[in-house]
């Protein structure tokens, strides 16, 4: 099955500075990447997504970037605010008709100093 | 107001007895699924759920069992047969027809067995 390694577990960065969290997959017939943010004691948000089919996406301060070959994405978070504070997950599928199975990796908390 | 809701938040049971967690959604979504998160790691799949009357195991699902006789409804039981069941439960639900792959999240259930 589907593993998703995620580094680093704990992040943190000055406000107004960049953040960027990486992650590997190993199924290379994984075609769908989203990022979840979660704040404490919620349910994870979707922030970002990409499919396979993109090398980079972009939504104002948040980027992702995709390396089929070498099978990692990354998280970007440029000019980051105190309320970016939260922990990150990346996830990988094999998205297609019918339900999309996530395989998660164990997060990044990310801490943004004021 | 569309969304998944998860009830109650907090919940206690000794040790030995049988609990059931409520997901509910107004999404209008076909696939519905159930993860387990335990501090420091990612979110692992406990079932999922296509279409209504129909089920499958995820990664973790021994010890739990799951019904789906409502598109809106999948409830979770967590059994006495689970080892370790104090996490923190959630929902998501998504669409299934290719349309979009996002999991939406409920804000989650957190058990504590004692």
């Amino acid at each position: 099955g589907e593993n998703v390694e995620q580094h680093p577990s704990t992040l943190s960065v000055q406000e107004g500075d960049s953040a960027v969290i990486k992650c590997t997959y190993s199924d290379s017939a994984s075609n769908y990447f989203p990022w979840y943010k979660q704040e404490l004691g919620k349910g994870p948000q979707l922030i970002i997504d990409i499919r396979s089919n993109v090398g980079e996406k972009k939504d104002q301060r948040i980027a992702v970037t995709l390396n089929k070959t070498a099978k990692h994405f990354s998280l970007h978070i440029t000019e980051t605010q105190p309320e970016d504070s939260a922990v990150y997950f990346c996830a990988a599928s094999r998205a297609g008709a019918g339900s999309y199975q996530l395989t998660f990796g164990k997060g990044t908390k990310l801490s943004v100093i004021p | 107001d569309g969304g998944i809701t998860q009830s109650p938040k907090y919940l206690f049971r000794k040790e030995g007895q049988n609990v059931t967690l409520s997901c509910e959604q107004n999404l209008n979504h076909d696939a519905m699924y159930w993860y387990r998160q335990d501090p420091g790691q990612g979110l692992r799949l406990i079932y999922y759920s296509q279409i209504v009357n129909d089920f499958q195991k995820g990664d973790i699902a021994e010890g739990y069992s799951v019904s789906r006789e409502k598109k809106e409804s999948f409830p979770l039981t967590v059994t006495s047969a689970q080892k370790n069941p104090t996490a923190f439960y959630l929902c998501a639900s998504s669409l299934s027809d290719g349309g979009s792959y996002e999991q939406y999240f409920g804000p989650g259930t957190r058990l504590t067995v004692t």
